[in-house]
């Protein structure tokens, strides 16, 4: 089963713009991560966030965890080209430190 | 260092065929995953082996089977393929308390 779902589902913007993504998940969470899949290609790991963290950046990234509301947000500042890819989010499942839950994730177009 | 390899990178198999898909990490991870992913599904965990002699069902287990070679090596077995297993299938590897994982290229199986 899916736990988390990212929206939207596809996202196109031009290159320069921000782009935000989101995810909400069903149960709760000791960490949430953020990879990002290139066409064709295996999945590389953006961040984590924890779940005692609010908000947490790693260069033109910005991610966000509202534990209350079970929700992410994933936020790519100046877009570039290069970011066109998909991105996916996914949730530890509680009780076992092994298992990740993914959502379906979120394919970003950057239109330059 | 190549990280997580996997071979092969594509496959057409007829139904009833069997074949192994291999998978080798170098960097000293105790865990390992096979995951399978369909368009629009995001990522489903087949099976997981926490540690060396150690393998665990995941969402989707029916009609695979995995073994841990050793600490370096996690390979895929399909005994009998049907056209369901139609995927790319990704093996990735975690470790050193760590909580990401790495993944490697993908393999693109076609069940005809």
């Amino acid at each position: 089963s899916q736990q988390g779902e990212e929206d939207p589902q596809a996202l196109s913007i031009q290159e320069g713009e921000n782009a935000t993504m989101n995810c909400s998940y069903k149960t709760s969470i000791n960490n949430l991560q953020w990879y990002r899949q290139n066409s064709g290609r295996g999945l590389v790991h953006l961040i984590l966030i924890r779940s005692n963290e609010r908000e947490k950046h790693s260069g033109r990234l910005r991610v966000t965890l509202d534990t209350s509301k079970k929700s992410s947000s994933l936020l790519i500042t100046a877009s570039r080209a290069a970011d066109t890819a998909s991105y996916f989010c996914a949730t530890d499942k509680v009780g076992s430190n092994y298992q990740l839950i993914w959502g379906a994730g979120t394919k970003l177009i950057i239109k330059p | 260092n190549a990280g997580v390899t996997q071979t092969p990178k594509f496959q057409v198999l007829k139904t009833g065929q069997s074949m192994t898909l291999q998978c080798a990490q170098d960097m000293n991870h105790n865990s390992m995953y096979w995951y399978r992913q369909d368009p629009g599904m995001g990522l489903r965990l087949i099976y997981y082996s926490a540690s060396e002699g150690t393998t665990d069902k995941g969402e989707v287990p029916n009609g695979y089977n995995v073994s841990r070679l050793n600490k370096r090596e996690f390979s895929l077995r399909l005994e009998s393929a049907a056209p369901s297993q139609t995927s790319v299938y990704f093996c990735a590897s975690s470790g050193g308390g760590q909580f990401r994982q790495y993944f490697g290229p993908g393999t693109r199986l076609t069940v005809t």
